[in-house]
């Protein structure tokens, strides 16, 4: 069977600090990747997605970035985070298949910029 | 670009009675699907049902249905015999069925559901 693992589940980082959320995959081959930012009581927005290795497509500009290392692994970063970085954070993968395929979520990232 | 709107931010209903959550969404693509996402306060993304465009019949999971309006462009839920569990923020969302897409969704603004006992 098919998992996700993102981690860590929250994160306190000052402004100005780096960052790293790492995602990965598992029971699957080829998935395509999502990076997703819910605001507090908010609905998700799409970030990155990624169709395979080192094939990023950005939805919006940001001051984050994604990398795609490994077919099963996805990573958003940042050199230098801001205070209005803060969010949920949800990583999601999904495989196209006829007959339609849902996104499966990961259990999300906590970030606070403080 | 196709967008999702959920018009009510939140509902309540008492428990083992009826509610119906609405979606519209705005497409100009004939081949798409359509999905209802549950977030408890865990914030765990869990699918509740799917619908596929191309098919009339509405999609069932259960006590949860929905109604497929193809030409409105509506996709509402319902929650039939409410549960105390079903409390939760519900997500509709978009996706296309062209693979060029990246299948990504396209999310809703939500609905904050409370079941009262």
């Amino acid at each position: 069977s098919q998992t996700i693992h993102q981690w860590p589940a929250t994160l306190v980082q000052p402004v100005g600090s780096p960052l790293s959320l790492e995602c990965t995959v598992e029971g699957t081959s080829n998935p395509n990747l999502y990076w997703y930012r819910q605001a507090a009581g908010r609905g998700l927005q799409l970030l990155f997605y990624s169709v395979g290795i080192g094939q990023i497509s950005s939805e919006v500009p940001q001051n984050l970035s994604a990398s795609r290392p490994q077919d099963r692994q996805f990573i958003l970063s940042s050199k230098k985070l801001l205070l209005s970085d803060s969010g949920f954070y949800l990583c999601a993968w999904s495989v196209f298949i006829r007959g339609g395929t849902e996104a499966f979520f990961g259990q999300g990232t906590r970030l606070t910029v403080v | 670009a196709q967008t999702v709107t959920q018009s009510q931010p939140e509902m309540s209903v008492q428990e083992a009675e009826t509610v119906t959550l609405s979606c519209t969404y705005d497409t100009s693509e004939s081949d798409y699907y359509l999905f209802w996402y549950k977030q408890p306060p865990s914030r765990q993304m869990i699918l509740v049902i799917r619908q596929e465009a191309y098919k009339q019949q509405n999609a069932t999971e259960n006590r949860f249905s929905v109604n497929f309006q193809k030409a409105a462009k509506s996709f509402s839920l319902k929650i039939s015999d409410s549960q105390l569990g079903d409390a939760a923020m519900y997500f509709c969302a978009y996706r296309s069925a062209r693979e060029t897409s990246g299948s990504r969704l396209t999310f809703g603004e939500g609905t904050q559901l409370t079941v009262n006992p």
